[in-house]
């Protein structure tokens, strides 16, 4: 079965570091991208980012970029989210996903995302 | 940055109803040389990930009820409930995957009315 297993539930205070992580199984791990989903309490779905883990080609969307860091180990089949220094405003559920791709003109692009993994809830409160 | 826009925001149907979603793009997410559109639909139930349903528009995923069907092209999407059942009161949510960064709509939650 193909699946994305997450880490749990993280509480921490604003000015800390964090790392969640994301590991996947049932299928080859480095040839699909893997994107990180961010969902504000009570809010829609944001794309946050992918990584390739292949060759660990990583892209952000400009809203996140700079603000978070995605990395992968393909030693061990898992993607991970970091941030430097976290904000209140960083609460929310985290999801990792597959991306399906498409190949056009020689190149791949991220298409539809399966599957999801759980959704890591970080809550962050001084 | 594609926008991409759901309407209705929220949505009551009686049981064993038809339910319908539309999801409009900025700009067209039709790609010409293959006749593709590049648009998936996801279902959330509360308090779980969201789960892929369609793609290509009109591609239902292996496993997804027939009564999901995804239709419309470049720049106007609709997602049909034929008959609404207990099991589908959930947000659903379009995507667009045919420019970076991929972008959702801002969901429509269906309900039983």
């Amino acid at each position: 079965e193909e699946q994305l297993v997450q880490s749990g539930a993280e509480v921490k205070k604003p000015g800390e570091s964090l790392k969640i992580s994301c590991k996947a199984s049932g299928y080859r791990f480095t040839t699909y991208w893997i994107a990180w989903v961010r969902q504000m309490p009570g809010k829609g779905l944001e794309w946050m980012g992918i990584i390739y883990p292949g060759d660990s080609d990583t892209r952000y969307s400009p809203s996140f970029q700079g603000q978070v860091t995605i990395s992968a180990d393909k030693s061990i089949n898992t993607v991970y989210l970091q941030w430097s220094s976290l904000k209140a405003s960083d609460t929310a559920i985290y999801y990792c996903a597959r991306h399906s791709a498409y190949c056009s003109g020689g190149n791949c692009f991220p298409a539809w995302l399966d599957p999801w993994g759980q959704g890591t809830l970080v809550t962050v409160s001084s | 940055d594609i926008v991409m826009t759901q309407s209705p925001d929220s949505l009551a149907v009686s049981l064993g109803e038809r339910a319908t979603i539309n999801c409009r793009s900025s700009q067209s997410v039709l790609h010409r040389p293959t006749n593709n559109n590049y648009l998936a639909w996801y279902q959330q139930k509360p308090g779980q990930p969201p789960k892929m349903l369609i793609y290509w528009a009109s591609t239902r995923k292996s496993g997804v009820p027939d009564r999901f069907s995804g239709s419309g092209s470049g720049t106007d999407f609709t997602l049909t409930i034929s008959s609404l059942q207990t099991e589908d009161v959930a947000v659903y949510y379009c995507q667009q995957y045919h420019t970076t960064p991929p972008t959702f709509g801002q969901g429509t939650r269906v309900e039983i009315q």
